[in-house]
């Protein structure tokens, strides 16, 4: 158990339709990030916040959003979900922003968008 | 840009075999850190280990070795006498950060790892 939590764990939706997801990270860890897991693109990063902020992006689509709250937890809201954004999306969170320091992943959240 | 390419996509062993994955990392930092997450059927990632660039010691834990080098832009993972347990996906990941601008992994494809008993 990385202390990293994650709700819900499944979610099945329809196209067209919103949805949020939920990250708790570690105690202490100040930074969360979100990566997406799909069969052809891999594991992709999608952002990064740190105590709050925006810290990086990656291919992230307009689509999506996130923000990180006062109490370090993060949301990554998907909306006008296509088939496409079926995926296995993952929270991760470490102690500080930079580069050196590992990350922890979360069970992740499986959406499934018919 | 960087790049993180895992040539072998599936490797199959028997039991108490031993087991190299390949991992081959391009970047044009000379600051970066190399990163193996295991990924079993339950599907969390789990850390394994963390390298920097400036530390090419090998590193040994239990059955589990790494060999980074520098020359070869590589950072392989060695199971010795590998047990069902084993079994799983294997991510190599490369992190470029830049001061303190970010931290942002680039996982390779994942070699799929299937101990048989």
């Amino acid at each position: 158990d990385s202390g990293v939590t994650q709700t819900p764990k499944h979610l099945i939706t329809a196209t067209g339709q919103r949805v949020t997801l939920r990250c708790s990270p570690r105690s202490g860890d100040l930074s969360v990030y979100w990566y997406q897991q799909s069969l052809d693109q891999g594991l992709q990063f999608l952002i990064q916040y740190y105590n709050g902020e925006e810290r990086a992006k990656g291919n992230i689509l307009e689509r999506f959003s996130a923000q990180q709250f006062p109490d370090l937890h993060s949301e990554l809201n998907l909306s006008s979900l296509e088939l496409g954004d079926s995926a296995l999306y993952f929270c991760a969170s470490s102690r500080g922003g930079g580069g050196s320091y590992e990350q922890y992943f979360g069970p992740g959240t499986r959406l499934t968008v018919t | 840009a960087q790049k993180v390419t895992q040539a072998q996509t599936e490797i199959s062993v028997v039991e108490k075999e031993d087991v190299t994955l390949d991992c081959v990392y391009e970047t044009r930092d000379t600051t970066y850190y190399l990163f193996w997450y295991k990924q079993p059927p339950s599907g969390e990632l789990v850390f394994l280990i963390r390298r920097n660039s400036f530390d090419e010691q090998n590193e040994i834990s239990g059955r589990y070795s790494w060999n980074f080098q520098k020359s070869t832009s590589s950072f392989n993972f060695t199971i010795t006498a590998s047990q069902v347990v084993d079994s799983a996906v294997y991510f190599c990941a490369l992190s470029e950060p830049q001061h303190d601008a970010g931290n942002m992994l680039t996982f390779g494809g994942g070699t799929r790892l299937m101990v048989k008993p």
